[in-house]
């Protein structure tokens, strides 16, 4: 299966700090990767559809001027978390995938603490 | 409705015993259908897609009725190393990549 790293895996920050996270594809070209943001006991939930070479889609409720994705080249989406506030505090976790009916193989996440 | 509607459990069953989640999902077009298992601050790691002919994978047995929307896993012979927490996946729309996630069952098996 593909394999996703993600960095940093924590990251502690002040309010209204960005923080910048990055989902790299190590073992093949990743065209769409996906964004997930889950808070504790609750479940994954779509923030974004990071398309390579254009413009990431956001889902409703989603700030895309908050949460700035650029997905640059094959390998690697960033997630950019602006002006960071304390209910910012989640875990956000990079997804990308073979095709519709395969799995998705999910980064190992970062935890995000804003103080 | 919920998209995906899971019971949050948790379930504490001992060492050896055999245990059932059960899921329903809301949009009756969804196509694809996943068990992800989750450890506690860990990202999730898919434990086998579910066919509508229904599916064994050594211990686990996951199956799909889509007239009543459901889905289920049956784990056998439980064992410690299968505490986690069980999400239900569904893709809800043909040609998309887009999973809809459960809140996931807790399972805690015990010595």
């Amino acid at each position: 299966g593909a394999v996703v790293s993600q960095h940093p895996s924590r990251v502690i920050c002040k309010s209204g700090t960005s923080v910048k996270i990055e989902c790299r594809s190590l073992d093949f070209q990743a065209t769409t990767m996906f964004w997930y943001r889950q808070f504790p006991k609750q479940s994954l939930m779509l923030m974004a559809t990071s398309n390579e070479g254009s413009k990431a889609t956001y889902e409703q409720g989603v700030e895309k001027d908050k949460f700035l994705i650029n997905h640059a080249s094959l390998t690697l989406s960033t997630l950019t978390v602006t002006s960071a506030h304390p209910e910012d505090s989640s875990f956000y976790i990079c997804s990308t995938t073979l095709s519709s009916y395969n799995e998705q193989f999910f980064g190992p996440g970062t935890r995000l603490t804003v103080l | 409705r919920k998209e995906v509607e899971q019971d949050p459990g948790p379930f504490n069953v001992p060492e050896g015993a055999t245990v059932a989640f059960n899921c329903t999902y809301s949009n009756s077009a969804s196509q694809s259908f996943f068990w992800y298992r989750q450890d506690c601050r860990k990202e999730p790691k898919l434990l086998m897609s579910v066919y509508s002919s229904g599916n064994e994978d050594g211990r686990f047995t996951a199956q799909l009725n889509r007239a009543s929307q459901y889905i289920s896993l049956l784990i056998r012979d439980s064992k410690l190393s299968d505490s986690a927490t069980y999400l239900c996946v569904v893709n809800q729309r043909a040609g998309s990549y887009q999973l809809t996630f459960g809140k996931g069952t807790k399972l805690s098996v015990i010595p």
